[in-house]
């Protein structure tokens, strides 16, 4: 079974500063897409950013971007220029290619700080 | 921006009683899904939709849940017989396809009384 791994429970930055949140997995398959969603204190789940296993390239969206490392199964994200609107519960996400269910991580609580 | 719409957004129920979460998915995904979430704890799978059959559940789908897609919009989850442990926040999602991760509602707060 495919399992996510977030080491962080917490993170505190001041804002416009870069941070970057921790995530591993563990798979035997080759095939798989990471995802990162935010959960704001509305608890809504938002799509931050995907990446395809098969795909060397790091995904970027705007402020964000992960660092892909398929060998060594890590996939983190991060956070250039912080706003006060980014303070949220952030959680990575796996699926595996031709399922049907993500599988998500414990989650991390990032605050952003004036 | 398409969204997916969850009603209630919170609700309150007596333990043993039968509730009905609702959602609309985006028109034109293909695949839904109801996630919870307990507070304080991490997101999991409860069931999966596809072609109007359920195509995966977890072992938390036992027989007191239910889904159905009612009308060509609306999907729903139904617990028969709630317990206090049925509390959590309940998301529904939907996909136009696998890989492009989901759109997931707003969520419903179940509180068991």
């Amino acid at each position: 079974a495919q399992t996510v791994t977030q080491s962080q429970p917490e993170m505190s930055v001041q804002e416009a500063e870069t941070v970057t949140l921790s995530c591993t997995y563990d798979t035997s398959e080759s095939n798989y897409y990471l995802f990162w969603y935010k959960q704001p204190p509305s608890r809504q789940m938002i799509l931050v950013i995907r990446q395809e296993a098969y795909k060397q390239q790091n995904a970027t969206e705007n402020r964000f971007s992960v660092n892909f490392q398929k060998a060594a199964k890590s996939f983190s994200l991060k956070i250039s220029d912080s706003q006060l609107g980014d303070t949220a519960m952030y959680f990575c996400a796996f699926l595996l290619g031709g399922a049907q269910k993500l599988v998500f991580g414990q989650g991390t609580r990032l605050t952003i700080n004036p | 921006e398409p969204e997916v719409t969850q009603t209630p957004s919170h609700q309150v129920t007596q333990m043993g009683q039968e509730v009905i979460l609702r959602c609309v998915p985006i028109s034109n995904h293909l695949y839904f899904y109801w996630y919870r979430q307990i507070l304080g704890q991490k997101v999991e799978f409860l069931v999966s939709f596809y072609n109007n059959e359920i195509s995966e559940k977890s072992e938390i789908f036992d027989d007191q849940f239910s889904v159905e897609r009612p009308d060509g919009s609306n999907f729903t989850l139904k617990i028969r017989s709630t317990k206090l442990e049925d509390s959590a926040m309940y998301f529904c999602a939907s996909s136009v396809g696998i890989p492009y991760g989901y759109t997931f509602g707003s969520g419903t707060r179940l509180t068991v009384v």
